[in-house]
């Protein structure tokens, strides 16, 4: 976990209502990522950024939005959570390599529940 | 959807004992790595084998790659009650996304 920090650590929200999960990292990697953890699942990606202001979907992105003003920080919006968006949210960060990806290195988590 | 299935989804042994877990990929890979997760924390990378490699040692962990078979096993040997912990593999098709297997939940008892 060294490097990376996510905000908050737990949260419960009611379904409808915005929320906003924050990555911070001090290791000036280029790349982060959100993956959300869910049981029978593994890690699925939902948003991704190669850059500040360069971001792409993941697997999973449909009723999330992410921004990435400056490199350390990495934000996930839930525009409306929903309890299908209970989970275990997950930042990552990486270096890109020439040849495929580099080992990634993940936050603490976030748990959030949405009820 | 889901690039890495791992087998067994759970595996209890003794202190002492060797693990293996196994992880089957669909499609051409560039890298596979694998990751272990303590309960309530984040994944801590392990290991990374490449796809011209067939086996790779990192003290207690030995990895192979099969990609004729698209799988590779992780074996822990003399294992120790700390290794108790959920197992990833992660597989890359030479771009900057990993794709996560479901995982392995291992169990170590004293």
């Amino acid at each position: 976990d060294a490097g990376i920090t996510q905000s908050p650590r737990h949260k419960v929200t009611e379904t409808g209502t915005p929320v906003t999960l924050r990555c911070h990292q001090t290791e000036n990697h280029r790349y982060m990522y959100w993956y959300r953890q869910d049981p029978g699942h593994g890690l699925r990606l939902i948003h991704y950024s190669y850059g500040v202001k360069d971001t792409d979907k993941g697997e999973v992105s449909d009723g999330y939005s992410v921004s990435r003003s400056k490199t350390e920080d990495f934000l996930l919006t839930l525009e409306s959570a929903t309890s299908s968006q209970t989970s275990v949210y997950f930042c990552a960060i990486s270096e890109p390599r020439r040849e495929g990806t580099d080992t990634q290195y993940f936050g603490p988590g976030t748990r959030l529940t949405v009820l | 959807s889901q690039q890495g299935e791992e087998d067994p989804q759970a595996l209890s042994i003794q202190e002492g004992e060797n693990a293996t877990m196994n992880c089957s990929y669909k499609t051409s890979i560039n890298n596979l790595q694998w990751y272990r997760q303590n309960s309530g924390r984040g994944l801590v990378h392990l290991i990374l084998i490449r796809s011209n490699e067939r086996e790779k040692h990192s003290g207690r962990l030995r990895v192979t790659l099969d990609t004729s078979k698209k799988s590779s096993s992780l074996l822990i040997t003399a294992s120790r009650a700390a290794d108790t912990a959920s197992y990833f593999c992660a597989t890359d098709r030479n771009t900057d996304k990993l794709i996560f297997g479901t995982g392995t939940r291992l169990q170590v008892f004293p």
